[in-house]
């Protein structure tokens, strides 16, 4: 089974929808991150967090909200979502302070139409 | 100025040559970089990390850092059309995240 799972791995939704995209890890890491991917702008930042009650914005957070369920879990959500939104969202994980070394899930195909 | 910048390629290389990739980024204080190879509609995944000056060798792989110049190459020995992928370069941002470049598009040609 895969370190880092995302569901769903496909959506379609329609501007406006609330959307989870959800990501789980049997790592046993401490620091969980939601990136999303646009075509030629590289993986950039939305949320990260270091336990469960340590959650920090990232470079491009406004719009997107994420809660820390469990140390294994770290959920994103797009309370009304819009078009720009549409990308390739990751979630990856890292040991904690004594590694920046970082994993990656499969990723979540987003599309809002 | 990007944190961190890569030329978008494509970089075609034939078949059993070296590629050679390059990343420079602007925080003097990074102190961690890693390179991931991202096929097309998959994630990253991770394939070198170096923390000190100099060379770093994994297999076909070579990472190589210099701090005062601000800059961390990946060199690929015995390139393979296996190889094409998307490099990215990522260095450590305050101890708290990694900043990513955008990536360059390796074509390894048969």
């Amino acid at each position: 089974d895969a370190d880092v799972t995302q569901t769903p791995r496909n959506r379609i939704t329609k501007t406006g929808k609330r959307i989870m995209l959800e990501c789980s890890q049997t790592k046993g890491h401490d620091r969980m991150y939601w990136y999303r991917q646009d075509p030629g702008l590289g993986l950039r930042l939305i949320y990260y967090s270091f336990d469960v009650k340590d959650i920090n914005k990232g470079e491009i957070s406004d719009g997107y909200s994420v809660s820390r369920q469990a140390q294994a879990k770290f959920s994103l959500s797009l309370e009304s979502a819009i078009p720009n939104q549409t990308a390739l969202y990751f979630c990856a994980t890292s040991e904690g302070s004594s590694s920046y070394e970082q994993y990656f899930g499969p990723g979540t195909r987003l599309t809002v139409t | 100025q990007k944190e961190v910048e890569q030329n978008s390629g494509p970089l075609s290389v034939p078949e059993g040559a070296i590629a050679s990739l390059n990343c420079t980024y602007s925080d003097r204080g990074s102190q961690s970089f890693f390179w991931y190879r991202q096929y097309s509609g998959k994630s990253p995944e991770l394939i070198m990390s170096i923390y000190s000056n100099g060379d770093k060798e994994d297999g076909r792989f070579t990472a190589q850092l210099n701090k005062a110049s601000q800059y961390v190459s990946l060199l690929i020995r015995d390139s393979q059309p296996s190889d094409s992928a998307t490099y990215l370069c990522a260095v450590e941002k305050g101890r708290r995240a990694l900043t990513f470049g955008s990536g360059t598009r390796l074509q390894v040609q048969p």
